[in-house]
């Protein structure tokens, strides 16, 4: 079974500082992993995506991610942080079958001026 | 391009009554699934359709149902809503494969009293 664990629901940053958000999958297959933002009172913006290819993704907005088999990481980075990234963030694993997907609990992150 | 419309965006219904939230995907977008995310939580999976048939269930009870229709759009039915349906209902397209992510829509924010 897949699932994905985020480690620390809520994270503050001072703007300019790095964002670093963790995600760790359980998987007995090469996962389909995916971040998600989502801002309040709205749905969910893809982030970016890690589909075997590359093991660093890059997203929109600045962030990146790294897939690291050895590790079942994939967290999310960014080199600095703005206020508009505060955000909840979620990391998901698609299903070795089927199509669903698999989200995490969700990290709530704070930029602070 | 529309993104994917959810309506209503927001209901209070009452314990034991039915409800009934549409979604309409992006255009040429084949694949609808529909996801419950209680406060708080991520995202669970609720359906998954694709060319009208269904493609995946997840863990709900019989009182949660969906249908695609011939354009596409779709709708999720729940009868004798429990207050713990109250949450916020994700719809999510893509054109044919979960491998390139889903784009979600804003959501239904369904308050049962």
């Amino acid at each position: 079974a897949q699932s994905v664990t985020q480690l620390g629901s809520h994270v503050s940053v001072s703007e300019g500082a790095l964002v670093l958000l963790r995600c760790n999958y359980s998987s007995s297959v090469p996962p389909y992993l995916f971040w998600y933002v989502q801002y309040p009172n709205q749905g969910l913006q893809l982030l970016l995506k890690y589909t075997s290819a590359a093991t660093l993704v890059k997203g929109i907005n600045g962030f990146e991610a790294e897939f690291k088999k050895s590790e079942t990481s994939f967290h999310l980075t960014k080199p600095s942080a703005h206020m508009s990234d505060a955000a909840e963030y979620f990391c998901a694993v698609r299903a070795n079958t089927g199509n669903q997907f698999y989200f995490g609990t969700g990290t709530s992150l704070t930029v602070i001026p | 391009d529309a993104g994917v419309t959810q309506s209503p965006t927001h209901l209070i219904k009452t314990r034991g009554q039915h409800v009934t939230l549409r979604c309409s995907p992006i255009s040429g977008h084949k694949s609808v699934s529909w996801y419950q995310q209680v406060l708080g939580q991520g995202p669970q999976f609720i359906f998954q359709y694709y060319e009208k048939e269904e493609r995946g269930r997840g863990n709900f009870p019989d009182r949660f149902s969906a249908r695609q229709f011939p354009n596409y759009s779709s709708e999720l039915n729940v009868n004798a809503l429990l207050l713990g349906d109250s949450a916020l209902y994700l719809c999510a397209s893509n054109p044919d494969s979960a491998n390139y992510g889903y784009t979600f829509g804003s959501g239904t924010r369904l308050t049962v009293v």
